[in-house]
């Protein structure tokens, strides 16, 4: 089956700067990859998904690359902001209606000011 | 439009003891995951319902755990009985047929389940 890694797991960077968020998945059948962010009592919410048919795509200060060769993606947050603070999870998936998400573990960013 | 919803937000309950988590999916979304996040570990997928089937229940972890979801509208998922280790934060999420939306997923906030 399916298995996301996801580094770092703890991740600090100044406000203004920019963090990157590293994943690699096994299955080449994959081809859906989102990327949740979750605060604190809340559940994980859908911030940008990239399909395997496009190797880059951007939503404002975000950005997620992919790699379908090397089975890794990326997501790249530009001039952070505090809000920006929480846990972000990779995932990977098939895309149909028969397959689950399998997620990574998570890294917990933090946005010093 | 009302998003996925859970219920409870957090139970503690002792070991031994049954518990019961529902939730009510985004109306009209076909699709129904469970899932259950043990403190510092990845979110690891726990069953998936098309309407009121059960179409993948690889996750779940032993037979102390029974999911439903009759009518194919909100889900239960219940523990019995309770062990230590089936503490965590349980999600679940909701999405329309991929055929016509994609695959996003949308999650509930989660019950936090404490067994002491």
């Amino acid at each position: 089956g399916e298995n996301v890694e996801q580094h770092p797991s703890t991740l600090s960077v100044q406000e203004g700067d920019s963090a990157v968020i590293k994943c690699t998945y096994s299955d080449s059948a994959s081809n859906y990859f989102p990327w949740y962010k979750q605060e604190l009592g809340k559940g994980p919410q859908l911030i940008i998904d990239i399909r395997s048919n496009v190797g880059e795509k951007k939503d404002q200060r975000i950005a997620v690359t992919l790699n379908k060769t090397a089975k890794h993606f990326s997501l790249h947050i530009t001039e952070t902001q505090p809000e920006d603070s929480a846990v972000y999870f990779c995932a990977a998936n098939r895309a149909n209606r028969d397959d689950k998400i399998i997620f990574g573990k998570g890294t917990r960013l933090h946005i010093l000011p | 439009e009302a998003g996925v919803t859970q219920f409870p937000s957090h139970s503690v309950i002792e070991k031994g003891q049954t518990v019961t988590l529902r939730c009510d999916p985004i109306s009209g979304h076909d699709n129904l995951y469970w899932y259950r996040r043990v403190m510092g570990k990845e979110i690891k997928f726990l069953l998936h319902f098309v309407k009121e089937s059960k179409q993948d229940e690889s996750g779940m972890p032993n037979n102390r755990f029974l999911a439903e979801r009759t009518g194919g509208t909100y889900s239960t998922l219940k523990v019995q009985p309770a062990e230590l280790e089936d503490s965590g934060v349980y999600f679940c999420a909701s999405s329309q047929d991929p055929d016509s939306r994609g695959t996003e997923a949308f999650f509930g906030q989660g019950t936090r389940l404490t067994v002491v």
